[in-house]
């Protein structure tokens, strides 16, 4: 089963709106990952949140991470019809953890 | 080289033969991974391989599937006797160590494979 699990499943907004993404997991984790895929293809890495953190930010990105929860969101700000792809979170499985288990991921549509 | 490559692109295969695709990682990563994503959906992980150590093949699906990785170079992921559901994309990506230890994944684009 999947660790982590994106909501929503797809999302459509305009130009210059915010995106938030949601990603619930299973297990412990040491960090916890978002990745960003265009056309179906190779995934690029977009940030990294350590499990002692609660917030970071990059550029037009803000992760949040509530461990108690188990939950993670994804903030893209100012949204732009480039950022118009599929969004995926992805969890270490914690201190033996070895490899990334990715979730479904959301397809975000930014309408221009 | 400057990111991971992946040969093919593209492959059509008809249902039955054997299949080899092929990833060259980032110089210096030690971690490479296999996964498969079927259209629309998350990524399906198949293997793992980690410096010299014995790979980890727990994700792999059937007997038909199977994967070499030279050292800390080149790996290949070889399918026999191809089937319809074998039909996906197959991404290969590399780190400088396990997830766990804080390092993202670089991916390759991925081989695209259509089983006819």
């Amino acid at each position: 089963s999947q660790q982590g699990e994106e909501d929503p499943q797809a999302l459509s907004i305009q130009e210059g709106e915010n995106a938030t993404m949601n990603c619930s997991y299973k297990t412990s984790i040491n960090n916890l990952q978002w990745y960003r895929q265009n056309s179906g293809r190779g995934l690029v890495h977009l940030i990294l949140i350590r499990s002692n953190e609660r917030e970071k930010h990059s550029g037009r990105l803000r992760v949040t991470l509530d461990t108690s929860k188990k939950s993670s969101s994804l903030l893209i700000t100012a949204s732009r019809a480039a950022d118009t792809a599929s969004y995926f979170c992805a969890t270490d499985g914690g201190t033996s953890g070895s490899r990334l288990t990715f979730g479904e991921g959301t397809q975000l549509t930014v309408n221009p | 080289g400057a990111g991971v490559s992946q040969s093919p692109s593209n492959k059509v295969t008809e249902k039955g033969k054997d299949v080899e695709l092929r990833c060259d990682p980032i110089s210096g990563h030690t971690a490479l991974y296999w996964y498969r994503q079927r259209l629309g959906q998350g990524l399906e992980f198949l293997i793992y391989f980690q410096g010299n150590s014995a790979p980890d093949k727990s994700g792999l699906p059937s007997d038909r599937f199977s994967a070499e990785r030279t050292g800390e170079s080149v790996s290949t992921l070889t399918i026999q006797r191809t089937q319809q559901e074998d039909s996906a994309v197959y991404l290969c990506a590399s780190s400088l160590a396990p997830a766990r230890t804080n390092y993202g994944y670089t991916f390759g684009s991925g081989t695209r494979l259509t089983v006819v």
